[in-house]
């Protein structure tokens, strides 16, 4: 079975601090995804990556930034926190050979509040 | 634009009974469907995809789903629900001649299911 492994499930943080999230995958997954989600919006996309040092801005990346230095690890940085990015936070992982049906498959969720 | 949509918020069922979860969507050519549930405080987990073929798709813990090309709608079908069934479904949609591997989000129903 795929694992993907975010770091932290509860985050505490206080507005103007720097926040890491991490995400871990290990399956060889080439795309990895960012994904917030607020009650009755679903789930908004944050960046995704599609191999190593590659990365592609998604629907809301303002305040946010990715590092992606290994295949396995896909990082989210919240430059500067602020009360409005307290939220659910998923990292997802998915294969690329075999077409664009490929499923995500998904880390259980930081929840992050920001003080 | 391409876009998913859930139009019910909440589905309440009595154990026992048939469900559905309604999806319908928008995109500008042939759709990958997919399903998620997501158990309280944790992640999404796949459920089932519709690539091509049989519009009837089968998938985990007994869920099912229609393709209906002529409605646009991807329906989640149960033929009895379990109680272990309360989860908030998501149902989303890729264009297959995108060249990116985004997923379109439904705003998730919320299933619950009455002893």
């Amino acid at each position: 079975d795929v694992k993907v492994t975010q770091s932290s499930r509860y985050l505490v943080k206080r507005t103007g601090e720097k926040v890491f999230l991490e995400c871990v995958q290990d399956m060889d997954h080439e795309n990895m995804f960012w994904y917030r989600q607020d009650p009755g919006l679903g789930l908004r996309l944050i960046y995704f990556s599609y191999d190593v040092k590659m990365k592609e801005k998604g629907d809301i990346p303002e305040g946010y930034s990715v590092s992606r230095e290994k295949k396995e690890r896909f990082s989210l940085i919240l430059e500067s926190a602020s009360t409005n990015q307290t939220s659910m936070y998923l990292c997802a992982s998915s294969l690329a050979t075999g077409g664009s049906n490929q499923p995500q498959h998904f880390g259980d969720g930081t929840r992050l509040s920001i003080l | 634009a391409q876009s998913v949509a859930q139009p019910e918020d909440q589905v309440n069922v009595a154990e026992g009974n048939p469900l559905t979860v309604k999806c319908t969507y928008s995109v500008s050519g042939n759709p990958y469907l997919f399903w998620y549930v997501q158990y309280p405080n944790r992640g999404l987990q796949f459920l089932l995809k519709y690539i091509t073929g049989d519009n009837l798709v089968k998938g985990s813990y007994g869920f099912e789903a229609e393709f209906n090309k002529s409605q646009t709608s991807f329906h989640l079908k149960k033929p009895s629900a379990l109680v272990s069934d309360s989860a908030l479904y998501f149902c989303a949609v890729r264009d297959r001649g995108d060249s990116n591997y985004q997923l379109i989000w439904g705003a998730g129903t919320k299933l619950i299911i009455k002893p």
